[in-house]
């Protein structure tokens, strides 16, 4: 069975682009949550999708966004990319139900 | 909000010795308490977890202890082997864990000296 997807792994930006990164979740899956990992903050909740729906959101601004696609995979986007947006950012999927989060190996951002 | 503090934030152990992390929450409603292990360049995976309605839960090597009036949970790993070495997040979760916004503690790094 195949893991969390994450595209693209590595990518570098400057200020003030945006960038879309995208998530395919284990199959049969629906709910997919995103994550910001940085050494200061640590792992921050960013959003969860379940059904095409954001069921949960946490505290960040919204030039963070998302969306999910019929099929579960889900795509996040940050808009006007400051230098503090440097991070990795990992994408875990679920059954919905209480039970494991699986993550993917993130993808890894550089706002120069 | 939740919020989750995690103690240590560095621990180094002998092999073989037993490693014990520590963490914190303030929200009373958090009912699932899951442990990630992150190894490097890869992401988070779970270890084991605990429900609010169990005290100690064990796993192997592995066991995980939550005091729910002292709003504290614990990782205990003994027989310690190298290949533990990594970076251990603790979480929480009002949602009994069936929704995907856990909040994590800061993370501790655990080497494992042979």
């Amino acid at each position: 069975k195949a893991g969390v997807t994450q595209t693209p792994r590595y990518l570098i930006k400057t200020r003030g682009q945006q960038v879309t990164l995208s998530c395919s979740p284990i199959s049969g899956h629906r709910s997919v949550s995103w994550y910001q990992q940085t050494p200061g903050q640590g792992l921050q909740f960013l959003f969860e999708y379940f059904s095409e729906t954001q069921r949960n959101k946490g505290n960040f601004p919204g030039r963070f966004s998302g969306r999910q696609f019929s099929n579960s995979r889900s795509e996040m986007n940050v808009s006007t990319l400051e230098l503090g947006d440097s991070a990795l950012y990992l994408c875990a999927s679920g059954q919905g139900e209480a039970g494991e989060l699986f993550f993917g190996e993130g993808s890894r951002l550089t706002v120069l | 909000g939740e919020n989750v503090e995690q103690h240590p934030s560095t621990l180094s152990v002998q092999e073989g010795d037993s490693a014990v992390i520590k963490c914190t929450y303030s929200d009373s409603a958090s009912n699932y308490f899951p442990w990630y292990k992150q190894e490097l360049g890869k992401g988070p995976q779970l270890i084991i977890d605990i429900r609010s309605n169990v005290g100690e839960k064990k796993d192997q090597r592995i066991a995980v202890t939550l005091n729910k009036t002292a709003k504290h949970f614990s990782l205990h790993i003994t027989e310690t082997q190298p290949e533990d070495s990594a970076v251990y997040f603790c979480a929480a979760s009002l949602s009994g864990g069936s929704q995907g916004n856990l909040i994590f503690g800061k993370g501790t790094k655990l080497s494992v000296k042979p």
